[in-house]
């Protein structure tokens, strides 16, 4: 049982190039979401996804974008990347009325943004 | 708005000491859910424990506690007896109570621990 995977778990880009991370979640999980940790800032809620087909802004959704077209794979993408969008990203997800309320989060996929 | 405040960015302790995390938090939801987490230098974030606002029992799980106070918003988290593995940064979160399970995290700025031998 993999859990909540994320690809790549590096990536350097230049200012301006566009990429994807992806997450895949094996667990049948119907929330997902995507956070990014920044020195001192804790972790802030990018965009949300409460079931197959759906999106939602979080905190901070400005420069990404999300789809979420498989229940299992939550995608987050930067169509022109930015030196602020340098941070770790981590994805989560939990299923409706866990019976610990836990959110199982992915390893993290760091991105330099140059 | 929720937020969550953990004042302690980093606490250095020697290994056997007790160490108690502090975290307030303020939310105008009468139903709402606490959590810690644990992020070891490998990077992962494992999950602590969740609390619902209704239940303020303490809870105790092995060299860990936390002690739930609504009267002061704070959700404090004690680490008995130190131990090197314990060096981490703690996260401490909040997230509205919804009843669908779906819940959207606000986190603090986590506390350094680290634990010397």
């Amino acid at each position: 049982n993999a859990g909540v995977t994320q690809t790549p778990k590096f990536r350097v880009l230049k200012t301006g190039q566009s990429m994807t991370l992806l997450c895949a979640q094996d667990m049948n999980h119907e929330y997902m979401y995507w956070y990014r940790q920044d020195p001192g800032m804790g972790l802030r809620l990018i965009h949300y996804s409460v079931g197959e087909g759906t999106t939602a802004k979080g905190e901070v959704p400005d420069g990404y974008n999300v789809s979420r077209l498989k229940k299992q794979n939550f995608l987050l993408g930067l169509e022109s990347a930015a030196p602020s969008q340098t941070s770790v990203y981590f994805c989560a997800s939990n299923p409706p009325l866990g019976l610990t309320g836990e959110l199982f989060f992915g390893e993290g996929s760091r991105l330099t943004v140059l | 708005a929720q937020k969550v405040t953990q004042a302690q960015t980093e606490i250095s302790v020697v290994e056997k000491e007790d160490v108690t995390l502090d975290c307030v938090y303020e939310t105008r939801d009468t139903t709402y859910y606490l959590f810690w987490y644990k992020q070891p230098p490998s990077g992962e974030l494992v999950f602590l424990i969740r609390r619902n606002s209704f239940d303020e029992q303490n809870e105790i799980s092995g060299r860990y506690s936390w002690n739930f106070q609504k009267s002061t918003s704070s959700f404090n988290f004690t680490i008995t007896a130190s131990q090197v593995v314990d060096s981490a940064v703690y996260f401490c979160a909040l997230s509205e109570a919804g009843g669908t399970g779906f819940q959207k995290l606000v986190f603090g700025t986590g506390t350094r621990l680290l634990v010397s031998p």
